[in-house]
């Protein structure tokens, strides 16, 4: 079955513990974004990779990393997480044929930092 | 710039109501590309449908139905018949040519409740 698996799908922790959110696909894809959706901002892009190797940033980028080192996945680090990156994150993916291809997007991952 | 506006909040139905969302987009973009998603209350994004600039054939698919107008730069999605399941927040978006991002513009999302 294709599709985008991001973990974990929930996870409260502690300002400054870093954490990372991993995400996989299994469609060969190209293309693999992260966003996050905030009531009232809407959902809003963190990081881009066209390919492997290749990544850049999005729209709010700060407080976030990311690696691109096998074309199936897609981690988003916090290396020392604030209270302002809770949020719902998504990891998404498209594959070849311009940027008219459909994103498929994982199931989410929930992120409270206390 | 590029923008999409779901002026629609939030939309009540009851069950076997037919309810329009309505979707507004603004682009300098030639070639763009316009696309439906569904959050259910289960928090997924689940993609609906891709449309291009230069296809403006309306589609249905079962229930859902989807009409593209880029004389009045609107893609509006009806859903015929709604059901409980319907429920949900729906996304419109839009992805230029330009962009070199590769991200999405998403509207606001219209929330609809179908109630039984």
């Amino acid at each position: 079955e294709a599709q985008v698996t991001q973990n974990p799908r929930y996870l409260i922790t502690v300002t400054g513990k870093k954490l990372t959110v991993t995400c996989s696909q299994n469609m060969n894809h190209e293309y693999m974004s992260w966003y996050r959706q905030d009531p009232g901002l809407g959902l809003r892009q963190i990081y881009y990779s066209m390919n492997v190797e290749v990544t850049d940033k999005g729209d709010v980028p700060e407080g976030y990393k990311v690696s691109r080192k096998e074309k199936r996945n897609f981690p988003l680090i916090l290396e020392s997480p604030s209270p302002n990156q809770t949020s719902l994150y998504f990891c998404a993916s498209s594959g070849e044929g311009g940027l008219g291809q459909p994103q498929h997007f994982g199931d989410g991952t929930r992120l409270s930092i206390l | 710039a590029q923008k999409v506006t779901q002026a629609q909040t939030e939309i009540s139905v009851v069950e076997k109501e037919d309810v329009t969302l309505d979707c507004v987009y603004e682009t300098r973009d030639t070639t763009y590309y316009l696309f439906w998603y569904k959050q259910p209350p289960s928090g997924e994004l689940v993609f609906l449908i891709r449309r291009n600039s230069f296809d403006e054939q309306n589609e249905i698919s079962g229930r859902y139905s989807w009409n593209f107008q880029k004389s009045t730069s609107s893609f509006n999605f009806t859903i015929t018949a709604s059901q409980v399941v319907d429920s949900a927040v729906y996304f419109c978006a839009l992805r230029g040519r330009s962009s070199n991002t590769g991200k999405l513009i998403f509207g606001q999302g219209t929330t609809l409740q179908v109630k039984p």
